[in-house]
């Protein structure tokens, strides 16, 4: 299948770094896309990589190596608001068919 | 920012009625989607929609639910005779101009469907 695997639950301290690993089957494979989930709300857009290494985006950073089936998202000076769902997506040459993750929950803490 | 907006954010209904979530997507995008996420599971594809027609479809959507553009600007689920496990949120999305690498895919605030 096209099983998409990350933690289930990260916890980290307001300030810190968290690293959220995700790793996926690779037949298919189109792009990777991260987003934002908090609990009720829509998931919204981080990040996506079609293309191996890093993509930075202010605080936000991801990582992609395909031939390995692997990303990761960096999150940098951590903040409150920053508690979410973080969802890991893969798509194929169905680019809008996006096959998530069951999410990294990540507690900030004080 | 231009965003996907969704009516109704809530809806109760009896089993076996019928229901019609709707969604405007971002106004210069050509592709649509409808997802959606079960209490505490992931979320999930149902549908994509280009041109007027369905591009793909799950296995989740079956002959209980249909999608419509039924004009310029509005995109709709229409789902049957709803059944106990319809219960979730719905999301849908837009992305496009183009197809493929290069367009984030866009999601409204969801319709939270509960069937009683």
């Amino acid at each position: 299948g096209q099983n998409i695997d990350q933690p289930t639950e990260m916890t980290a301290t307001e300030g810190a770094i968290v690293q959220i690993n995700c790793t996926y089957q690779t037949s298919g494979f189109n792009g990777l896309f991260w987003y934002q989930q908090h609990a009720g709300e829509a998931p919204t857009f981080l990040s996506y990589n079609v293309l191996d290494g890093l993509e930075e985006k202010g605080r936000f950073s991801s990582f992609l190596s395909r031939s390995k089936g692997y990303s990761y998202l960096l999150l940098k000076e951590l903040q409150m608001k920053d508690s979410a769902s973080y969802l890991c997506a893969r798509t194929t040459d169905s680019w809008g068919k996006l096959q998530f993750g069951a999410g990294t929950q990540v507690v900030v803490t004080p | 920012e231009p965003e996907v907006t969704q009516t109704p954010s809530h809806q109760v209904t009896q089993m076996g009625q019928e229901v019609i979530l709707r969604c405007v997507p971002i106004s210069n995008h050509l592709y649509f989607y409808w997802y959606r996420q079960i209490l505490g599971q992931k979320v999930e594809f149902l549908v994509s929609f280009y041109n007027n027609e369905i591009s793909e479809k799950s296995e989740i959507f079956d002959d209980q639910f249909s999608v419509e553009r039924p004009d310029g600007s509005n995109f709709t689920l229409k789902i049957r005779s709803t059944k106990l496990e319809d219960s979730a949120m719905y999301f849908c999305a837009s992305s496009g101009p183009l197809q493929g690498a290069g367009n984030t895919i866009y999601f409204g605030e969801g319709s939270w469907l509960t069937v009683v």
